[in-house]
């Protein structure tokens, strides 16, 4: 069975540049989770997706962040302009089962970014 | 709000030796799950171990175990006959009703 996919693997932008994130789940995973890993910290959620939507985004910065689900399968995640502070690894996540939140999430390789 | 706390930074020994890490976490609700997750330094997040609140036996698996201590909110794992290839950054995770709350990690190195 194929692991969480995230492509790139490694970014590296100037400030203010745009940049990209892919997460491809694994099959049949209903819920998606993008987290932020700081370097020698553990990682926080960014956002949480059931299907297609987005049920938990509180912690995600909405003023240069966004991220979509379309059709319930890959996401994005992006962040519009970037800033310093963003260079970190940006880990996706998914989950066979939602609801009562109490499974096991299956995590991607992470995208380090670098903001110069 | 859930918090994990590893106390332990960095943590070194050597190979075939037994090694704990320890973790404690604070939350009031009574059903939960415990996770250990490995990141070596591929950045793949791999779960070690799990433990679900209601259960009072520890979990194992196979050189891993965990001594989960639910009144002390202590949840420490142990590694026996440690691997060279078991050095990486260790988290635990505490997950309850809503999110997944992760520990900021015990760097563990294991020596030839």
């Amino acid at each position: 069975e194929a692991g969480v996919v995230q492509s790139p693997r490694y970014k590296i932008i100037e400030k203010k540049q745009p940049v990209a994130f892919w997460c491809n789940p694994i099959s049949g995973h209903n819920t998606l989770y993008w987290y932020l890993q700081n370097l020698g910290q553990g990682p926080e959620l960014l956002i949480r997706y059931e299907n297609e939507e987005a049920v938990d985004d509180s912690q995600l910065p909405k003023d240069r962040f966004s991220a979509e689900r379309l059709k319930g399968v890959d996401s994005t995640l992006k962040i519009q302009p970037a800033e310093l502070g963003d260079s970190a690894v940006y880990l996706c996540a998914s989950s066979p089962e939602q609801g009562e939140g109490y499974n096991e999430q299956f995590f991607g390789p992470g995208t380090r970014l670098t903001v110069l | 709000a859930q918090t994990v706390t590893q106390s332990q930074p960095e943590m070194s020994v050597q190979e075939a030796e037994t090694v704990t890490l320890s973790c404690t976490y604070d939350t009031s609700e009574n059903n939960y799950y415990l996770f250990w997750y490995k990141q070596p330094p591929s950045r793949q997040m791999i779960l070690v171990i799990r433990q679900e609140a209601y259960k009072q036996q520890n979990a194992t698996e196979n050189r891993f175990s965990v001594n989960f201590q639910k009144a002390a909110k202590s949840f420490s794992l142990k590694i026996s006959d440690s691997q060279l290839g078991d050095t990486a950054m260790y988290f635990c995770a505490f997950q309850g009703a809503q999110k997944l709350v992760f520990g900021q990690g015990t760097r563990l190195t294991i020596n030839p």
